[in-house]
């Protein structure tokens, strides 16, 4: 089993603030970094896909970076909103389909 | 991204009963399916691989017999506990993987499985 860790657990931010959290993962045998938005009750929605040293990919306000070498990624929430309120989880793939899971951010965002 | 529906949401038994959990594809033919389970507090674990037409592949430590998994069709896999038991209280959550080199999984929206 191998060990990705995410921290923080949990945060909360008030609405228009913007946040950051990370995701680490073993720097050997890396084949591509997920991630996900799992709002409560709903299916776990694929947000990134990043297989290069030095991706940085956007969707509007949420951003994500890698760093292969070092072993981690950070993804990045701008002026947080009400309906950013998830868990976001990282996965670290091995192979197309490999993929070992975090345990997630739970993220909170206060209006 | 694809859609993936998964069958029942939520579903309480009594122990030494079996549990069928459906997964579908509704918008792409998936030839591989996933089921993951997970504990309280623990990250997403992969149990087995389902391919269409041939038979799962199960991870270190899933017992292949209790966890028996059918994928009869290019959008539909199956999981059924046989003989629960409290301990496989658990989340249970399906995807289906599109195909890609860089695809990623699709999810359902996973099953609340507990066993009295």
């Amino acid at each position: 089993i191998l060990n990705v860790e995410q921290s923080p657990q949990s945060l909360h931010v008030q609405e228009g603030d913007s946040t950051n959290f990370t995701c680490s993962f073993p720097s050997s045998n890396f084949y591509a970094l997920h991630w996900y938005r799992w709002e409560t009750a709903k299916s776990p929605e694929a947000l990134f896909v990043m297989t290069l040293n030095g991706d940085e990919k956007k969707k509007g306000r949420i951003s994500a970076t890698l760093n292969t070498k070092e072993g981690y990624s950070y993804l990045y929430i701008k002026g947080s909103q009400p309906e950013d309120s998830a868990t976001y989880l990282c996965a670290f793939a091995t192979g197309a389909n490999n993929l070992f899971f975090g345990t997630g951010t739970r993220l909170t965002v206060i209006p | 991204g694809a859609v993936v529906s998964q069958h029942p949401s939520r579903v309480i038994c009594k122990s030494g009963t079996s549990v069928k959990i459906e997964c579908r594809s509704l918008d792409f033919q998936a030839t591989t399916m996933f089921w993951y389970r997970q504990f309280p507090k623990q990250s997403l674990m992969l149990m087995a691989t389902s391919n269409e037409g041939s038979k799962a592949t199960y991870e270190q430590g899933v017992e292949k017999d209790k966890f028996l998994i059918n994928h009869a069709s290019l959008t539909l896999s199956t999981l059924t506990v046989t003989s629960a038991h409290p301990e496989d209280s658990s989340f249970y959550i399906c995807s289906s993987w599109g195909g890609g080199v860089t695809d990623t999984q699709y999810f359902g929206p996973g099953t609340r499985l507990t066993v009295l």
